[in-house]
């Protein structure tokens, strides 16, 4: 069974970059493919975007698009979330998932990211 | 973008009480709609997808309808620990998510 371990809390200030992971373990990681999804404090949920850690195939929310950067690493099994200048307004919880046909069935436990100066 | 609008914005229900929760769609996504339950400090757990299909370890008590643009979730006796927030998401174009449903204790 997949499971999703994603990297630790993160704490950066404003123009930093960062690129947090999520690790899958347990099961064929490479060939599902693996989302990424926000929620800012006290909001719902916001699809990033997606990539298929077999090949490298990524897709965007246009919302998201130029914004961050989705890769993987499949001999690891980790995909990656990225960002070359962070905001104030990035300041969230982000999470992993595999997504199945129309679901998301498994998740990370998420990673927050605090950007303040 | 499809917009997935959810209601009520909050449910105030006691234990043993029935929930039906709603998820309209700003146009059809035939059955590519899956609910989500999500507790606080943890991720979202999987319900429903396809609509009507209950995920793998979820209760019976869980179930839903719908297709095209209207869809439900109900929750036919609550349980303490099904109070928490519900999120419906599509897959039909791209994938959003609806604002979500807290179903609280009365």
């Amino acid at each position: 069974e997949l499971q999703l371990v994603q990297s630790g809390a993160e704490v950066k200030k404003p123009g930093e970059s960062l690129k947090i992971s999520c690790k899958g373990s347990g099961d064929t990681f490479n060939t599902y493919w693996i989302a990424w999804v926000r929620q800012m404090p006290g909001k719902g949920l916001e699809w990033m975007g997606i990539i298929y850690p077999g090949d490298s195939d990524t897709r965007y929310s246009p919302s998201f698009q130029g914004q961050v950067t989705i890769s993987a690493d499949k001999s690891i099994n980790t995909a990656y979330l990225q960002w070359s200048s962070l905001k104030a307004s990035d300041t969230a919880m982000y999470y992993c998932a595999r997504q199945v046909a129309s679901a998301f069935d498994v998740w990370g436990q998420g990673t927050m990211v605090t950007v303040s100066s | 973008e499809i917009v997935l609008t959810q209601s009520p914005a909050t449910l105030s229900l006691s234990p043993g009480e029935s929930a039906t929760l709603s998820c309209r769609a700003s146009q059809s996504v035939s059955n590519y709609l899956a609910w989500y339950q999500q507790k606080p400090g943890q991720a979202p757990r999987l319900l429903i997808y396809d609509a009507s299909n209950r995920a793998t370890g979820i209760p019976a008590r869980f179930s839903g309808s719908g297709s095209g643009t209207d869809f439900t979730l109900t929750i036919s006796s609550l349980e303490p620990e099904d109070f928490a927030v519900y999120y419906c998401q599509q897959r039909s174009n791209w994938v959003t998510f609806g604002g979500g449903t807290k179903v609280e204790i009365k």
